[in-house]
Parts: C-alpha cells; structure tokens; sequence
C-alpha cells in the first residue's frame, strides 16, 4: 500500500524567499511520484511527476523536485517565490499503472510581499 | 483541447436528496476518476472507470456510485445526501497509456448540503 505525508499543513516565505514544500512517501514497490498545485475554486494542476530516470525532475513554473529513493522523499523546491505561488500543494504516489493516485493531505503556500 | 468540464458548477441539495454530478473527460481519454476533497478529510478517491468498468474504488458508503458511458462521460450519484457530504468533488481524466498516469482535474462541483 501507498501513502504520503506533507510535513507542515500551512508555509509561510517572503517574496523572492526559496520554497521548500516536503513530501515523504511510503511505498511497496518503485513508485510514481506527483506534485500538484490548486488555486483558489480550481482543480489541481500538475507541476510535475516523477516516473523513472532522473531522479530530479524539473516541472512548471520553475518548480523542481528530487526522488531520493533512500530518504523515499521527494520535496519541492522553487529558487525564488513569487505571489502568484500562493496556493495549496499536494504530492502524490501511485505504485503502479493500476493503482489509485494517493495524494497527500496538502500544504498550503502564502508568500509576504 | 478542451480541458475537462464537470456540470453544474455549484448545487445545494437538502438531506435526504440524491444527486448526480456530470464530468466530460478531454478528448480520447478514457479513464475518469472521482475525488471528494473537504477541509477536514482532504482529497480522497471514490472510484475509477476505464473503458466503462470500474477499476478502482474508494472506502465509501454505497451511496456513492457512479458510471462512465461508452464517450467515456462519467456521472457519480450520491443517494440519502448527508450534511457530511457536503464537499468539492472533484474529476481527472488521463489517457492512460504506459506508467505514467498523469491526470487533469476538473473545476469541481461543489455541493453544499443543508
């Protein structure tokens, strides 16, 4: 079985500030890894995912994610917030083609001006 | 492309009642799956369809169906609504060829009941 945990429910950086958002994840088998942004009345949007290869994987909005298999974590990370970054961020996992996405319980980003 | 649509946006139905939400996957997907997203529970899976069978399934009551049709639209149904029930729910359409299960979510609909 798959599971994922979201080390903070709610993150706080100023504007220019480095994000970090964590994500750990627990799995039986090599797993697919997701990180997804909602905004505000929206659906989620995927950032991006991890499948196999490169463990660092480089998504939208200049948002970047490393697999570390030892840690089993895959924590997002963007150089410099912007306010348009403010939003909930959920990491998911799925084990294999057949399984359901299990997504995490969220982290909610707010950036300072 | 359009993306995926789900119908209506909004709905307040009292308890007892039941209710269909609609979802309209992007075009040549084929599978669709339900999530019910609440601040207190979180996103959590109802089910799946592919191709018209339902792959996967959610720890949820059976008041909570659903179906897909051979366009791959896929409808849930919650019957004897219950305040707790109020919720986003939330559609994802994916294709899903290889490993790679990438979704795209709908909107929501977001149902409040009284």
């Amino acid at each position: 079985a798959q599971s994922v945990t979201q080390l903070g429910s709610h993150v706080s950086v100023s504007e220019g500030a480095l994000v970090l958002l964590r994500c750990n994840y627990s799995s039986s088998v090599p797993p697919y890894l997701f990180w997804y942004v909602q905004y505000p009345n929206q659906g989620l949007q995927l950032l991006l995912k991890y499948t196999t290869g490169a463990t660092l994987v480089k998504g939208i909005n200049g948002f970047e994610a490393e697999f570390k298999k030892s840690e089993t974590s895959f924590h997002l990370t963007k150089p410099s917030a912007h306010m348009s970054d403010a939003a909930e961020y959920f990491c998911a996992v799925k084990g294999t083609s057949y399984d359901k996405v299990i997504f995490g319980p969220g982290t909610s980003l707010s950036v300072i001006p | 492309k359009a993306g995926v649509t789900q119908t209506p946006r909004y709905l307040i139905k009292t308890r007892g009642q039941q209710v269909t939400l609609s979802c309209s996957p992007i075009s040549g997907h084929r599978s669709v799956s339900w999530y019910q997203q609440t601040p207190g529970q979180g996103l959590q899976f109802l089910f799946e369809y592919f191709s018209e069978t339902q792959r996967n399934k959610g720890n949820f009551p059976g008041r909570f169906s659903g179906r897909q049709f051979s366009n791959s639209r896929s409808e849930m149904n919650v019957s004897t609504l219950e305040l707790g029930d109020s919720a986003l729910y939330l559609c994802a359409s994916s294709l899903p060829q290889g490993k790679a299960y990438e979704q795209y979510f709908g909107p929501g609909t977001r149902l409040t009941v009284t």
